[in-house]
């Protein structure tokens, strides 16, 4: 089954305490991305990657880090987490060009204390 | 810049209700548009698309009309029904092809 997947679903944590997102997909896609939701603002873009290696900001990046070793795979770093980014996390991938459908993944409610 | 505007609700029908969820849109050129549905709980899922002006998407009997004129794609359905209760997004793609530009959701409520 054609999926993104992300780990955890849900996690509660402290601030500073470094923390992973993992997301992964089994479409060969070569663009990934993240968005966070967050009410009334809708979804903004975090970081997104076009390949292997290649990674770019988005409309909110500060306080994340992201990585592309594989095609498969896009965590998301928050390396010293703060109550801001509290926040629903939401993975999605694509083939490159602008009329490709983007699949997202299932989300991971963060709550930073 | 880029931009979508939809209203934000909440909408709450009967079943078998006619829904029109209004987006209009700011972009440079002719962006590919798309609404997104989720679902209590769930990720975000493609409902319906159109790629260029006067294109129609449809699905699951949702249509929405790419309209260049009005800079609109607003979304209609003849009747609602329960299950259809979700949120809903309009969202433009970037012309670099590297960023879904979202409307901030209109939450739908139908009830029987």
């Amino acid at each position: 089954e054609a999926q993104v997947t992300q780990n955890p679903r849900y996690l509660i944590t402290v601030t500073g305490k470094k923390l992973t997102v993992t997301c992964s997909q089994n479409m060969n896609h070569e663009y990934m991305s993240w968005y966070r939701q967050d009410p009334g603002l809708g979804l903004r873009q975090i970081y997104y990657s076009m390949n292997v290696e290649v990674t770019d900001k988005g409309d909110v990046p500060e306080g994340y880090k992201v990585s592309r070793k594989e095609k498969r795979n896009f965590p998301l770093i928050l390396e010293s987490p703060s109550p801001n980014q509290t926040s629903l996390y939401f993975c999605a991938s694509s083939f490159r060009g602008r009329s490709y459908d983007q699949y997202f993944g299932p989300g991971t409610r963060l709550l930073v204390l | 810049g880029n931009s979508v505007t939809q209203m934000e609700g909440p909408v709450t029908l009967s079943e078998e209700a006619f829904l029109t969820i209004n987006c209009t849109y700011t972009a440079t050129g002719y962006p590919s548009l798309f609404w997104y549905v989720q679902y209590p709980g769930e990720g975000l899922q493609l409902l319906l698309k159109a790629t260029k002006a006067d294109d129609k998407g449809s699905n699951k009997g949702f249509e929405a009309t790419y309209r260049k004129e009005t800079t609109s794609f607003h979304l209609e359905k003849g009747s609602v029904q329960v299950s259809d209760s979700a949120v809903y997004f309009c969202a433009l793609i970037n012309q670099a092809g590297t960023a879904l530009i979202f409307g901030k959701g209109t939450t739908l409520s139908v009830s029987s």
